[in-house]
């Protein structure tokens, strides 16, 4: 079973920030979370990870809160091509449980 | 591009028949993985491998489902018998063994068995 919880959908305007939300209340010391998403039809696309602290890469930033139940997915000036299905996932050790996601869509 | 190559893109087969599918990793990657994914559903771990060895096979879906990496490089996937339950995309990622493993993914085969 996924050990995340993640809404089902989510609309964002274009231009604006995407911030998808994550739950992982049961999550262990040693375990990193890490986000994908995934365009229709294709395979998942890696975007960011991250074990305590924030992380901010290219494509995303990542927030994690103190106590590492939840974190956040920040996709700052959201795009079309953006729209995607969103994957939070925790990972300990090769194993990597997919929920279903988050569906994301960004309307002109 | 992840750099993880997929063949074919697209499988149909009858009902009963064996299929055979095959994924090349990023070169130097010693980790393999295998998911299959249903409509609707995220990717769903099968099985995986460092370099030839298969670390673990206790999630592949039937003993009709089989994996290989004979010399630490391609896998394959083989099915046999196939059922119409067993239409679905199969994903092959790799990872490159150093701390975290960030997994990197390739276009998938769909498989259709009709």
């Amino acid at each position: 079973d996924a050990k995340t919880t993640q809404p089902t959908s989510m609309d964002c305007a274009e231009g604006r920030a995407a911030n998808l939300p994550c739950n992982h209340s049961t999550i262990s010391g040693n375990e990193y979370v890490y986000w994908y998403r995934q365009i229709h039809s294709q395979g998942p696309q890696y975007i960011i990870h991250g074990l305590k602290n924030n992380e901010t890469n290219e494509m995303a930033s990542l927030i994690i809160t103190e106590d590492r139940k939840s974190s956040t997915l920040i996709l700052p000036h959201a795009t079309l091509r953006d729209t995607a299905v969103y994957y939070c996932i925790v990972e300990n050790n090769n194993d990597m449980r997919f929920g279903a996601g988050t569906r994301l869509t960004v309307k002109p | 591009d992840t750099g993880v190559s997929q063949d074919p893109r697209h499988k149909i087969t009858k009902r009963g028949q064996n299929v055979t599918f095959r994924c090349d990793p990023i070169s130097e990657h010693n980790r393999l993985y295998w998911y299959r994914q249903t409509l609707g559903q995220g990717p769903e771990f099968l099985t995986y491998f460092q370099n030839e060895a298969q670390l673990e096979k206790s999630r592949l879906l039937s003993d009709r489902f089989s994996a290989e990496r004979p010399k630490g490089s391609f896998s394959t996937l083989e099915i046999q018998r196939t059922e119409q339950g067993d239409s679905a995309m199969y994903l092959c990622a790799s990872s490159l063994d150093e701390g975290t493993d960030t997994q990197y993914f390739g276009p998938g085969t769909r498989l259709t068995v009709l």
